[in-house]
């Protein structure tokens, strides 16, 4: 089963920073792109950042770029972002998805974390 | 950046009853790429629809995805207690790469 699950969120002062984490297990983690993507309260949802399967490519939305840096450890199944100069619009919770393409033709985020609570 | 529309906003139906959920993009898209997703409070989202019209593993058949061009559809023939929730649809493209609707809530009547 595939199972993702974020950690680190928390409550920070603006200007300060949070690393969040997201472990997964259930598939083979080397061989997916991946994805944070946040809700900020009783908003819809705002892709952040993804990385590549090797973590050489990385992309980031306008709103969090040069602030937010995403990474990842794949000897530990593990997908990080690391989140500075924090602002009060960054309250959000923050979800890891794992980007799989079925049939090599349609694209999604086909598995989801429950979310970690950011709150600035 | 293409913008998805969804509509309406809220969807107040009974148990047993047809939802009807509209998502119309900026512009003209692939339909390989649109996706619908569920979010029910504290729990993950679960994809529903890939490609339009494709239903991912699991899902019942009374959930279906149509559309092309700008215009698409996910409809729920009969609801269940369970289906009330918010649905998203999403559209993979170059940048950003995920882009997605507002949502709509279906919500009991």
């Amino acid at each position: 089963e595939v199972q993702l699950v974020e950690s680190g969120g928390g409550l920070v002062q603006p200007g300060g920073s949070l690393r969040l984490s997201c472990a997964t297990s259930g598939f083979t983690f080397s061989e997916n792109y991946m994805t944070w993507v946040r809700q900020a309260p009783g908003k819809g949802l705002e892709w952040v950042a993804n990385i590549e399967a090797d973590g050489s490519q990385k992309g980031y939305a306008d709103s969090v770029k040069g602030r937010f840096t995403i990474s990842r450890d794949n000897a530990k199944n593990s997908l990080y972002l690391q989140m500075n100069s924090l602002r009060a619009e960054d309250t959000a919770v923050y979800y890891c998805a794992r980007d799989w393409w079925y049939s090599e033709r349609y694209p999604t985020l086909d598995a989801w974390g429950q979310g970690t609570v950011v709150t600035v | 950046e293409i913008v998805l529309t969804q509509s309406p906003g809220t969807l107040s139906l009974s148990p047993g009853e047809r939802a009807t959920l509209s998502c119309r993009a900026s512009q003209s898209v692939a339909s390989s790429y649109l996706a619908w997703y569920q979010q029910k409070p504290g729990r993950a989202l679960r994809l529903l629809i890939y490609g339009a019209s494709n239903r991912a593993a699991g899902i019942p058949d009374r959930f279906s995805g149509s559309g092309s061009g700008a215009d698409f559809t996910l409809t729920i023939t009969r609801l269940e207690p369970e289906d009330f929730a918010v649905y998203y649809c999403q559209l993979y493209n170059r940048s950003p790469p995920w882009t997605f609707g507002l949502g709509t809530k279906v919500e009991i009547k």
